[in-house]
């Protein structure tokens, strides 16, 4: 067990919906990161969270966005579903804000029909 | 441009088999982590060793070794005696620094299959 839980571990949900994933990191972590792993892209970075302040951004589309909340969780909210963005959403807790150990949930795994 | 390459997609082994995992990664940095990963098929992320860059001494846990090696820029897996209970996926991935702080960049996985 890693320390990072993530819910809900599975969605399935229609296109053009919302939802929202839910990360809550390693206890004394301050740092979370959103990947997401798809058939065409495999693992790709989307967003990085330091203590409550977007750090670092990757290939996350307009419709997606994310925060970290004062407890530190986070949560990535995926608009507009399109069938593409079927895929495992990971995230992952570091203490600090450099990636030195990060260690993943079990990822949400979303499938858009 | 691809910073991780895992070049080798699928491998087969039978058990009790030695295999080398290979992963090439590219950067301009001196200062760098890399990483290996375990994904069985449950799905999760499982951490496996972080080296850094200043850090070339091979690693070894039990039946799994690290072959770190600048030169070349291989950061190669060696699982020795392997089990079917190795059967997952394995990436490689690197922590580059520059302009890219707290981000990994993971190669494409390779799917390690052990047979009875």
């Amino acid at each position: 067990d890693s320390g990072v839980t993530q819910t809900p571990k599975h969605l399935i949900t229609a296109t053009g919906q919302r939802v929202t994933l839910r990360c809550s990191p390693r206890s004394g972590d301050l740092s979370v990161y959103w990947y997401q792993q798809s058939l065409d892209q495999g693992l790709q970075f989307l967003i990085q969270y330091y203590n409550g302040e977007e750090r670092a951004k990757g290939n996350i589309l307009e419709r997606f966005s994310a925060q970290q909340f004062p407890d530190l969780h986070s949560e990535l909210n995926l608009s507009s579903l399109e069938l593409g963005d079927s895929a495992l959403y990971f995230c992952a807790s570091s203490v600090g804000p450099m990636n030195t150990e990060a260690f993943f949930g079990q990822g949400t795994r979303l499938t858009v029909v | 441009a691809q910073k991780v390459t895992q070049a080798q997609t699928e491998i087969s082994v039978v058990e009790k088999e030695d295999v080398t995992l290979d992963c090439v990664y590219e950067t301009r940095d001196t200062t760098y982590y890399l990483f290996w990963y375990k994904q069985p098929p449950s799905g999760e992320l499982v951490f496996l060793i972080r080296r850094n860059s200043f850090d070339e001494q091979n690693e070894i846990s039990g039946r799994y070794s690290w072959n770190f090696q600048k030169s070349t820029s291989s950061f190669n897996f060696t699982i020795t005696a392997s089990q079917v209970v190795d059967s997952a996926v394995y990436f490689c991935a690197l922590d580059d620094r520059g302009s890219t702080l707290g981000r990994l960049y993971f190669g494409r996985g390779t799917q390690l299959t052990v047979w009875p």
